[in-house]
């Protein structure tokens, strides 16, 4: 059964870097199947794709949050890993990693397994 | 950038009510449309993928149609186990979710 599961400091200073990596066990990263991408939810909101990433690098980002955003994949641990500069209090939420189908025809996916979400909060 | 809405934000129901939650889209996305399940404290559940497949192991009182920029998920008898927020998400191009409709009871 696979499963992903995020980890990554828990609190964040205004104007650091957030960075989670989410780590993929009963499957492998490196399959042609899938897409590998990160969301997030603010405390009582709704859900916000950041981006996703292949496991070649390929990359689709969030154009509201590309400028701050980068997604990077490490195939020999079986993880990927998000980073998020400059970050304010509105970036305070549950994030979340997920896999995705590789879609030859759109550049998004559905997100079928989904980590437990880790909680980021940007406080100074 | 794709905008998607859901209506309603909140709906009341009873158990063995037959429920419909509409998702539009901002412009045609054909078919890219998905349906998520989501309860407190709990990453979202997929339910729907590319409008009306089901998801392997979820029950068949659930369905969605639609395409273009109209579309509906439909729970044919609600159970207690269904109370929760439901996500729409395009995926057409890139990714955007809908603002979610909660589903709580009457």
């Amino acid at each position: 059964q696979l499963q992903l599961q995020e980890s990554g400091p828990g609190l964040v200073k205004p104007s650091e870097t957030l960075s989670l990596t989410c780590t993929v066990s009963g499957g492998s990263i490196s399959s042609s199947s899938y897409y590998w991408g990160w969301i997030r939810q603010p405390p009582g909101k709704g859900l916000e794709w950041i981006g996703s990433i292949y496991y070649s690098g390929s990359t689709y980002y969030n154009p509201s949050l590309k400028s701050r955003v980068t997604i990077s994949v490490d195939t020999s641990k079986n993880q990927f890993s998000l980073k998020l500069s400059s970050v304010t209090a509105a970036d305070t939420a549950v994030y979340y990693c997920a896999r995705g189908f590789y879609i030859i025809a759109v550049a998004g996916t559905e997100f079928d397994y989904w980590g437990q979400g880790t909680l980021v909060t940007v406080s100074s | 950038d794709i905008q998607m809405t859901q209506s309603p934000s909140t709906l009341s129901a009873s158990v063995g009510d037959r429920v419909t939650i509409t998702c539009r889209a901002s412009q045609s996305i054909s078919s890219w449309l998905a349906w998520y399940q989501q309860k407190p404290g709990k990453a979202p559940k997929l339910l729907i993928y590319k409008a009306s497949s089901l998801e392997s192991g979820v029950p068949s009182r659930f369905s969605g149609s639609g395409s273009g920029t109209e579309f509906t998920l439909t729970i044919s008898s609600l159970q207690p186990d269904d109370f929760a927020t439901y996500y729409c998400q395009q995926y057409n191009s890139y990714s955007t979710f809908g603002p979610g409709t909660k589903v709580d009871i009457k």
